[in-house]
């Protein structure tokens, strides 16, 4: 069982849709993160939430618009994707991104596969 | 920023033989190294970590060792399983700097056990 919820499991979308991936986690953790992964490729950063306040922007294109409603939601809104943005896109969340318990562990959730038609 | 290598990119073993991967990172200060385990169209998946205060970690058939002058570290895997397939992430966490707390991933491993 996963402890970090993502919803859709898998989305199809047409490259003027706007549509948005949703991500919660219960287990109090102040850090979540997005990551784009690619087939047979590591996870890459896209963003990270500290305390519900944007910490890390990885340069990521502004047709991702992430967003922190509180410390156990996190949303990733899109709008005109293009072909390449294609891939499985996770979320995880940390015990905290500072301080003594930061050192903690990343727990991912199963993610969304994403397909741009 | 940090680098993370992770060699060899595929490894295959015989069922009950040892596995080991290894990554190198170029940043000092980072001082958190996970490894994840992801299976086909499946989560990440962390089967063990080592901070930086530490040489070396256990459990069960799994172990991770580290050496920080070398910014190296290893997993090392005993009495491999069918089920052990799977692609093998290491990672390194960035501890200064505007990507405070960022993962750098190696680029993995796919490691294949027959019967």
């Amino acid at each position: 069982d996963t402890e970090v919820t993502q919803t859709p499991k898998h989305l199809v979308m047409g490259m003027t849709n706007k549509k948005s991936l949703k991500c919660e986690q219960h287990m109090g953790h102040r850090a979540m993160y997005w990551y784009k992964q690619k087939a047979k490729k590591p996870p890459e950063l896209m963003f990270v939430y500290s305390y519900e306040k944007l910490s890390i922007n990885e340069s990521v294109p502004s047709r991702f618009s992430p967003e922190c409603p509180n410390s156990s939601l996190l949303n990733l809104h899109l709008h005109a994707l293009q072909p390449e943005d294609s891939a499985l896109y996770l979320c995880a969340s940390s015990q905290d991104v500072r301080g003594p318990t930061s050192n903690q562990p990343q727990h991912f959730g199963d993610g969304t596969r994403l397909s741009i038609l | 920023g940090e680098n993370v290598e992770q060699h060899p990119s595929t490894l295959s073993v015989q069922e009950g033989d040892s596995a080991v991967i290894k990554c190198t990172y170029s940043d000092s200060a980072s001082n958190y190294f996970p490894w994840y385990k992801q299976e086909l169209g499946k989560r990440p998946q962390l089967i063990i970590d080592i901070r930086s205060n530490v040489g070396e970690k256990k459990d069960q058939r799994i172990a991770v060792t580290l050496n920080k002058t070398a910014k190296h570290f290893s997993l090392h895997i005993t009495e491999t399983q069918p089920e052990d397939s799977a692609v093998y992430f290491c990672a390194a966490r960035h501890a200064g700097g505007t990507s405070y707390g960022k993962l750098t991933f190696g680029q993995g491993t796919i490691l294949t056990v027959h019967p």
